[in-house]
């Protein structure tokens, strides 16, 4: 079936430390790929995404991503996690040629240790 | 407006009762989406508009789900005869590119719907 998959739902980190949040997709051509941001009682906010060309994709707070084709993944990273990282991370895909809907994973609960 | 606006922020209703949920989409923007996000989960599709047409409605769960865009503007989403499986937060997204195209859509806060 296709899929979005999230394998961590929680992750805590020290803050200062490098981030890298798992994302895979099981579809069978390569979709559009994103990663938002979502902070308790706000709306998702856009960090980055990937439609075609240079695989590693720049995001906006310092995040950046890696599409990696042969392992079907989407991975977010940060070099250096600040507490206001703090927030549940989404990836989401665009099927190409099947519409406009964004499909979600589940979610990684990102915690930052001080 | 600046970003997409959403009311109510939170919505108390007894179980039965019919809501609606309204959503402002940034001005210009042709493709407006409604999303349902249960408590720890992620946001599931519920319906798709490209100015007024509904083009995909495949994610409402039932009958009891209605969205509208008369006007290829301002969405209304309602949910009649509500249910505790209901409670939810309910996103809109707008977008200003049409289908074929995609520059990622600018999400709502959302509104929390609790069924009691």
């Amino acid at each position: 079936a296709q899929s979005v998959t999230q394998p961590d739902i929680h992750i805590t980190v020290s803050e200062g430390a490098s981030l890298e949040l798992r994302c895979n997709y099981s579809y069978g051509a390569t979709p559009y790929l994103f990663w938002y941001v979502q902070s308790p009682g706000q709306g998702l906010q856009l960090l980055l995404k990937y439609f075609s060309g240079d695989t590693l994709v720049q995001g906006i707070k310092g995040f950046e991503a890696e599409f990696k084709r042969s392992q079907s993944s989407f991975n977010l990273r940060k070099p250096s996690v600040h507490w206001s990282d703090a927030a549940e991370y989404f990836c989401a895909v665009v099927l190409t040629g099947g519409g406009n809907k964004l499909t979600f994973g589940t979610g990684t609960q990102l915690k930052v240790e001080l | 407006g600046a970003g997409v606006s959403q009311s109510p922020r939170y919505k108390v209703a007894k179980r039965g009762q019919d809501v609606a949920l309204r959503c402002d989409p940034i001005s210009g923007h042709v493709s407006l989406f409604w999303y349902q996000q249960a408590l720890g989960q992620g946001p599931e599709f519920l319906t798709y508009f490209q100015n007024e047409a509904q083009l995909d409605k495949s994610g409402l769960p039932s009958d009891r789900f209605f969205a509208e865009r008369p006007e290829g503007s301002v969405s209304t989403l309602k949910i009649q005869r509500t249910q505790q499986e209901d409670s939810a937060v309910y996103l809109c997204a707008s977008s200003l590119v049409g289908p074929g195209e995609h520059y990622g859509y600018t999400f709502g806060s959302g509104t929390r719907l609790t069924v009691v």
